[in-house]
């Protein structure tokens, strides 16, 4: 596609659901890239992937978060059993080696 | 590690006057720079960015940036505000080439004051 496509663009989920994120990237770019955003915070890192390098989990923020990228493309963001805290914007872009971040529009996680 | 600071959370500035949105940095390496943009309820797009070579980096919409190694700054500037450049800006920095993990800033929010 023309961009970095991300769904869904809005969940809301009950506390203690689970509940998985979905990223494609813009084809052909190698890494890949989820952040978090919450009301009146900047943008938080939570993981990287880059090639067939192993990922970059150092700012997934607890053991309930994971993520992977198969085939070197789309990425799934899943988190078990969803705190009011998860509840955030969780952006996702991608980027070709030494060039910019191309970001999708997000999904916006509601946790009731 | 690398840190990237944003000095004043909300600026407000009248249409037609100067832009001036502070970052400093901190990094190990030599750093990338950028600066990107976020329109209300829209991702984020890029405005510029720093690699190597020249320090002023002109991008899109009219803004600017100058690289200071010397003061570890990559402030942002526009010589006359609009009316459509309010919105939050983030400043970013990575390791470049191999590690394009960017670390940004918490962000200004600009309001243009008509």
């Amino acid at each position: 596609g023309a961009g970095v496509s991300q769904s869904p663009s809005n969940k809301v989920t009950e506390k203690g659901k689970d509940v998985e994120l979905r990223c494609d990237p813009i084809s052909g770019h190698t890494a890949l890239y989820w952040y978090r955003q919450s009301l009146g915070q900047g943008l938080e890192f939570l993981i990287y992937f880059q090639g067939n390098s192993a990922p970059d989990k150092s700012g997934l923020p607890s053991d309930r978060f994971s993520a992977e990228r198969t085939g070197g493309s789309v990425s799934t963001l899943t988190i078990q059993r969803t705190q009011q805290e998860d509840s955030a914007v969780y952006l996702c872009a991608s980027s070709l080696r030494s060039t910019e971040a191309f970001f999708g529009q997000g999904t916006r996680l509601t946790v009731v | 590690a690398q840190s990237v600071t944003q000095l004043g959370s909300h600026v407000s500035v009248s249409e037609g006057a100067l832009v001036l949105l502070r970052c400093n940095y901190s990094s190990s390496v030599p750093p990338y720079l950028f600066w990107y943009v976020q329109y209300p309820n829209q991702g984020l797009q890029l405005l510029l960015k720093y690699t190597t070579g020249a320090t002023l980096v002109k991008g899109i919409n009219g803004f600017e940036a100058e690289f200071k190694k010397s003061e570890t700054s990559f402030h942002l500037t526009k010589p006359s505000a609009h009316m459509s450049d309010a919105a939050e800006y983030f400043c970013a920095v990575s390791k470049g080439f191999g590690n394009e993990k960017l670390t940004f800033g918490t962000g200004t929010r600009l309001t243009i004051i008509p």
